[in-house]
């Protein structure tokens, strides 16, 4: 089983609508990383959350790890056409030794 | 300061032949990482460098090999391709707070 579960694995928004993505670890979080690519792309990073209860925010992009959960979201208000691509969770639940475990993505599409 | 850089962009190569993709880690960054991602398998570690020596490494077979050079510059080669080994090898660096900065990737496709 995927040790990093996103969901929804797609996801279709009106522009101008919220939207949430998850992230759940079968293993504790010790940090978690939230990247941006688009198709064919390099990853572009977007936060990175450190301790439980986290919440950072960057534009219209929010992200908070509960640990106890051993879960993050990423809510993005006000959906835009540039919001438009893959969103990746990335974690080191081997403790760095096996690089950073990520999630399958969320492919997410703005429908203008 | 200037991303990570790698090079080429996009290469094909044929089975059984070889291949050397560099990267260029932002400037005073001393660990590079290197990660396949396929459709299928998702993105997957291979190994990451850190002053020249290789201090993790992934579960991927020996024909995937790395260095890393004085100046933080590192290579992966991957001997004898397979169809398998067709994929985008991105390549990250890391901040000192361990935040990994991902480069624009290598697409390879082995024919």
């Amino acid at each position: 089983s995927q040790e990093l579960e996103q969901s929804p694995q797609s996801l279709i928004v009106q522009e101008g609508k919220n939207l949430t993505i998850n992230c759940t670890s079968s293993k504790t979080l010790y940090g978690l990383y939230w990247y941006k690519q688009k198709y064919g792309e390099g990853l572009i990073f977007l936060m990175m959350l450190q301790k439980g209860g986290e919440e950072k925010s960057h534009e219209k992009i929010t992200a908070k790890l509960d640990e106890k959960k051993q879960q993050s979201s990423l809510h993005i208000t006000a959906s835009q056409p540039s919001h438009a691509g893959i969103y990746l969770c990335g974690a080191a639940l081997g403790g760095g030794a096996d690089g950073l475990t990520f999630g399958k993505g969320t492919h997410l599409i703005i429908q203008p | 300061k200037a991303g990570v850089t790698q090079t080429p962009r996009y290469l094909i190569k044929t089975r059984g032949q070889q291949v050397t993709l560099s990267c260029s880690p932002i400037s005073g960054h001393r660990s590079v990482s290197w990660y396949q991602q396929t459709p299928g398998q998702g993105l997957q570690f291979l190994f990451e460098y850190f002053s020249e020596t290789q201090r993790n490494k992934g579960n991927f077979p020996g024909r995937f090999s790395g260095r890393q050079f004085s100046n933080s510059r590192s290579e992966m080669n991957v001997s004898t391709l397979e169809l398998g080994d067709s994929a985008l090898y991105l390549c990250a660096s890391s901040s000192p707070s361990d935040t990994q900065y991902f480069g624009p990737g290598t697409r390879l496709t082995v024919l």
